[in-house]
């Protein structure tokens, strides 16, 4: 069983569309994340939720919207989305906020067109 | 400036070498510093952590800190093709719990 899922793997839109990114861990931590990586691998932190409260909000569009219906699940809408928006997207989840390890989903590879 | 600077890479080596992988940083609060092996097309997975400065050894990955001179190494012994991958260092500081990485280095290890 896959620890962090996030679906769909891939995915491929134009510009101007809305999209959602799902994810789900099966691993009962409290805390979920989605990073950006860039195309030369930087990873950035985007959002960061424990418990389903938001409590990491980076300097994001606001046409990026994370939502957490329970403390298993993030899911991530992107509205209009833009060019540079392409990029692969990871969702991520760690016991407890704090924690030092982080477990990684496979990627959302979004590219725009 | 990044806070978190590390060499791209790519690096290539001989199997068995001994390889050395490093980042530089410039926030004196990071405390808590890991090493992530992210092979390609998959998500980043925890190899090694480290509390404050030391070393720490796992099989044949050590892992160094200097918070004198704000330096991080990762060092892998008989190195193998299965090694092969970005290597991405990861640092906190403890008050909470956003990891700032580096660019990461692509790794490659040839027969």
């Amino acid at each position: 069983d896959t620890a962090v899922s996030q679906t769909p793997k891939y995915l491929v839109t134009q510009m101007g569309n809305d999209k959602s990114i799902k994810c789900e861990q099966n691993l009962g931590h409290d805390t979920m994340y989605w990073y950006k990586q860039d195309s030369k691998k930087f990873l950035k932190i985007m959002f960061s939720y424990n418990n389903k409260e938001l409590i990491i909000n980076e300097t994001v569009p606001n046409r990026f919207s994370p939502k957490s219906p329970d403390k298993a699940h993030l899911n991530l809408h992107i509205n209009s989305l833009e060019l540079g928006d392409s990029a692969v997207y990871f969702c991520a989840s760690s016991r407890v906020q704090g924690n030092t390890e982080a477990f990684f989903g496979q990627g959302t590879r979004l590219t725009v067109v | 400036q990044k806070e978190v600077e590390q060499d791209p890479g790519p690096l290539s080596v001989p199997e068995g070498a001994i390889v050395s992988l490093n980042c530089t940083y410039s926030n004196s609060a990071f405390q808590y510093f890991m090493w992530y092996r992210q092979y390609s097309r998959k998500g980043p997975e925890l190899l090694m952590y480290t509390y404050s400065s030391g070393n720490k050894e796992d099989g044949r990955f050590t892992a160094q800190v200097d918070k004198s001179s704000k330096y991080i190494s990762l060092f892998i012994r008989d190195s193998q093709p299965s090694d092969s991958a970005t290597y991405l260092c990861a640092m906190f500081t403890g008050g909470g719990n956003k990891l700032t990485f580096g660019t990461g280095t692509q790794l490659k290890v040839e027969l």
